[in-house]
């Protein structure tokens, strides 16, 4: 059973703090990996895609893998009450299934 | 625009009463898939295509039908609900490439209540 572990949260920090969001999966042969915010009751939007060890960048988000860990990170900075929502982590081995974590919730406060 | 749609996006309907849900895309996407998500479960897969008549199960299918006529369509099939598929339904399609799947792309979603 290919599994997914976030933490459920929720995730406190003040606005313009860095947010550190944690994921691990348990299937070694993973090769994708994907953050997505889902705000309450829309669809999940994709944020970060990660296909190689190391860090990704893209504005205020980075996403981090090691795949030695099996452990995958999404760090906000500066961190606006407008990124409070849940971040769901998912990773994919080849052309099997999506799985997804079931989220972290995400509260900034001003 | 790029884009998957869901129909209808709210239904309140009574146990028994077959319904579907339609799902299309217009990216000509080969791979869609079918989840549900509910309070503290999660999203859960319930149907996936990896193509044009080419359907799989996924973690939750029992009570499900879809079927995969043509590419851009992917409907999902209640045949008789229970309210125990209450639920928030989302459809998703992605591109195959070389090697696996590219990123799935969500639609808005659908809120069915069973009653």
């Amino acid at each position: 059973q290919k599994e997914v572990e976030q933490n459920s949260g929720p995730l406190s920090v003040p606005e313009g703090a860095i947010a550190s969001l944690n994921c691990t999966y348990s299937d070694r042969g993973s090769q994708s990996f994907f953050w997505y915010r889902q705000y309450s009751g829309k669809s999940p939007e994709l944020i970060m895609s990660i296909y190689s060890n190391g860090d990704k960048e893209d504005g205020r988000f980075t996403a981090q893998l090691n795949k030695a860990s099996q452990y995958v990170s999404l760090l906000i900075r500066d961190s606006q009450p407008s990124d409070s929502a849940t971040y769901l982590c998912a990773v994919i081995a080849g052309y099997s299934t999506l799985t997804f974590g079931k989220g972290t919730m995400l509260l900034v406060s001003p | 625009e790029a884009q998957v749609t869901q129909n209808p996006r709210y239904l309140i309907t009574v146990t028994g009463k077959k319904l579907t849900v339609t799902c299309s895309q217009n990216m000509n996407h080969e791979y869609m898939s079918w989840y549900r998500q509910d309070p503290g479960l999660g999203l859960r897969q319930i149907y996936y295509s990896m193509n044009v008549e080419v359907t799989d199960k996924g973690d939750v299918p029992e009570g499900y039908k879809v079927s995969r006529k043509e590419k851009r369509n992917f409907p999902l099939i209640l045949e008789s609900p229970s309210p125990n598929q209450t639920s928030l339904y989302f459809c998703a399609s992605s591109s195959l490439k070389t090697g696996g799947q590219e990123t799935q792309y969500f639609g808005p979603g659908t809120r069915l209540l069973v009653l």
